[in-house]
């Protein structure tokens, strides 16, 4: 079954790090652009960051710039999140996902999707 | 950055009545609209891309309208299970970009 699932979630305090990962199956992992998008609790969607098929481009949401990066192991079909300097804005559930086709990264709407897993920033 | 504005934040309606959501972005994004349904404790589950487009395995029921500036999502007989948030995102300009989200309640 394609699927993907992220690991890494946790409760981390203002100022720590955590890296999140997103395994994906069953489909050729290294041809697609990739994705984090995040879910403040209770409240709406907001990309975060995406990662071409083979490292080469990455992008930013500003509120994350600087402080997290994404990246990718095609050999270990595996995506990741490295998150530092965090904030308690930055509490939210995060999941990866995947554009509807291989091609070179682009704004993309999202067919397939993580369960999630959930970062608390607090004290 | 795009913005996305979706109206209402909640829409009460009855099984088996129509439904109609409203999404407008703050610049035109040509037919690059995605609409999704969340419900409590699932990811997003895509409904509708390119604007108009359902995607695979969803029902007749969802249909999705406009181009440019102004969209619809169309539930036209609500089934218990329609109920949850529907999100609405933009893929014509970067960074996509999501509205807040209308939640559809009894």
């Amino acid at each position: 079954e394609v699927q993907l699932l992220e690991s890494g979630g946790g409760l981390v305090q203002p100022g720590g790090s955590l890296r999140l990962s997103c395994a994906a199956s069953e489909f050729t992992f290294s041809s697609y652009a990739m994705s984090w998008v995040r879910q403040a609790p209770g409240k709406g969607l907001e990309w975060v960051s995406a990662i071409s098929g083979s490292s080469s481009f990455t992008y930013y949401a500003d509120s994350v710039k600087g402080r997290f990066t994404i990246s990718r192991d095609n050999s270990k079909n595996t995506l990741y999140l490295q998150m530092n300097s965090l904030r308690a804005e930055d509490t939210a559930i995060y999941y990866c996902a995947r554009p509807p086709q291989p091609a070179a990264i682009r704004a993309e709407y999202f067919p397939l999707w993580g369960q999630g897993t959930l970062v608390t920033v607090s004290s | 950055e795009i913005v996305m504005t979706q109206s209402p934040v909640t829409l009460s309606v009855s099984p088996g009545e129509r439904a109609t959501l409203s999404c407008r972005a703050s610049q035109s994004v040509d037919s690059n609209l995605a609409w999704y349904q969340q419900k409590p404790g699932l990811a997003p589950r895509l409904l509708i891309y390119d604007s108009s487009t359902r995607a695979t395995g969803i029902p007749a029921r969802f249909s999705g309208s406009g181009s440019g500036t102004e969209f619809t999502l169309t539930i036209s007989s609500l089934q218990s299970e329609d109920f949850a948030v529907y999100f609405c995102q933009q893929n014509n300009h970067w960074p996509p970009a999501f509205g807040q989200g209308t939640k559809v309640e009894i």
